[in-house]
């Protein structure tokens, strides 16, 4: 069965350093979404993007993020300067454009980022 | 009063029980309604999904919907160890870019 696959599995980084975390959605997928869950607490939306555009944004998703489809496979998540907070498992998630606008999403198994 | 509530647990049963998982959500705009499933170390696993008030049903698993109430529940019938996890109602609006809203997820033991 296809799948959303994220890497890498666990990334370790200095504050104030950027990180880039990467994801390659199900091939016919055409929404993309990113999700964070801190430990110990709830999955929270940070973005959605269709059409290479951001659709909708939480206010987690501030000015130190930005997300990009560099290819036509690749989706990522850049952080541009990381604060302590943002340790934390990110996960990105995709669905079709078929079958009606209210697919549900699939998710991938998430990055662990971890800022020392 | 919160969005969504789910109870955290830890919810332990023996091989073989029924489960009975809940959420409780205050948005009426809601529209569709999930439970994933989450391992740990891994990402949310749909599990089922539905959009009406009712039942659903898959295999041993059972979604419960009652909109009126604003009330969503998951039955495991014959549990297994293997069901050992945590479970997530998620909500999501009609049209817009669908955005999901879970809840804290419930963590249940299944014990042989």
């Amino acid at each position: 069965e296809p799948e959303v696959t994220q890497t890498p599995s666990h990334q370790v980084t200095q504050m104030g350093q950027e990180v880039i975390l990467r994801c390659v959605p199900i091939s016919n997928h055409l929404y993309f979404y990113w999700y964070r869950q801190i430990l110990g607490q709830k999955v929270e939306f940070l973005v959605s993007f269709y059409n290479n555009e951001i659709s909708e944004k939480s206010e987690i998703f501030d000015d130190q993020f930005s997300v990009e489809r560099p290819d036509g496979s690749n989706f990522t998540l850049k952080i541009r300067s990381t604060k302590l907070e943002d340790s934390a498992m990110y996960f990105c998630a995709s669905r079709p454009l078929t079958g009606g606008s209210n697919q549900p999403q699939h998710f991938g198994d998430g990055t662990r980022l971890s800022i020392l | 009063q919160k969005e969504v509530e789910q109870d955290p647990g830890p919810l332990s049963v023996p091989e073989g029980a029924i489960v009975s998982l809940n959420c409780t959500y205050s948005n009426s705009a809601f529209q569709y309604f999930m439970w994933y499933r989450q391992y740990s170390r891994k990402g949310p696993e749909l599990l089922m999904y539905t959009y009406s008030s009712g039942n659903k049903e898959d295999g041993r698993f059972t979604a419960q919907v009652d909109k009126s109430s604003k009330y969503i529940s998951l039955f495991i019938r014959d549990s297994q160890p293997s069901d050992s996890a945590t479970y997530l109602c998620a909500f999501m609006f009609s049209g817009g870019y669908n955005k999901l809203i879970f809840g804290a997820g419930t963590r249940l033991a299944v014990h042989p």
